[in-house]
């Protein structure tokens, strides 16, 4: 059964300090691994799309990066504005079922 | 400008009744679905359209009906058989003929609360 894990649940950072979040994965012949950015009461914002290990994609403060078994979504000197839930989410052979994780509520302090 | 539109963005329902939310999209996409967003969970698929006149159930359907008449829409019902309904509904669409069938956008969301 395809499944998505994210940790941790929660993050807190000081502004500027860098850290990751992971997402681990087991699916049946991954087609995509997905990042989204939900603001609260909202709904997901796409973020990325990684369809390979090795593979890599960054936008502005963010670079996620795919192995056969994790995604992780490194940010990088983290301003307030970035505080969201970051959710990850994969697609397998069977192209139309797309599985999220519980996602990650990341906080940022100024 | 294109995008997905849901509505109510809130609802109070008794128990009981039915609720109808709906799902709006200007964007031309094929695919359309439904999700289920609780606390401290990740989305869980309701059901999906990929087209036209079909949809499919996903992990949760019981006590839930959708249809698709139209490309545009797809309305999404809560069945009195739905035994715990309170959540955060998410509407979504993607462009299946870009081969980027992941990518999907979302609407605001629909909070219904069963009083």
């Amino acid at each position: 059964e395809d499944q998505v894990t994210q940790s941790p649940e929660a993050l807190r950072l000081q502004e500027g300090e860098s850290s990751s979040l992971n997402c681990s994965y087991t699916v049946s012949g991954l087609r995509g691994l997905f990042w989204y950015r939900q603001d609260p009461g909202k709904g997901p914002e796409f973020l990325f799309t990684l369809y390979s290990a090795g593979e890599e994609k960054e936008k502005e403060r963010l670079k996620a990066t795919l192995t056969k078994k994790e995604s992780f979504l490194h940010i990088t000197a983290p301003k307030p504005e970035d505080s969201a839930t970051y959710l990850c989410a994969v697609q397998g052979s069977s192209a139309s079922k797309i599985i999220f994780g519980s996602g990650t509520r990341l906080s940022i302090r100024p | 400008d294109g995008g997905i539109t849901q509505s109510p963005k809130y609802l109070f329902r008794k128990e009981g009744q039915n609720v109808t939310l709906s799902c709006e999209q200007n964007l031309n996409h094929d695919a359309m679905y439904w999700y289920r967003q609780d606390p401290g969970q990740g989305l869980r698929l309701i059901y999906y359209s990929q087209i036209v006149n079909d949809f499919q159930k996903g992990d949760i359907a019981e006590g839930y009906s959708v249809s698709r008449e139209k490309k545009e829409s797809f309305p999404l019902t809560v069945t009195s058989a739905q035994k715990n309904p309170t959540a955060f509904y998410l509407c979504a669409s993607s462009d299946p003929g870009t081969g980027h069938t992941g990518e999907l956008f979302f609407g605001e969301g629909s909070r219904l609360t069963v009083l």
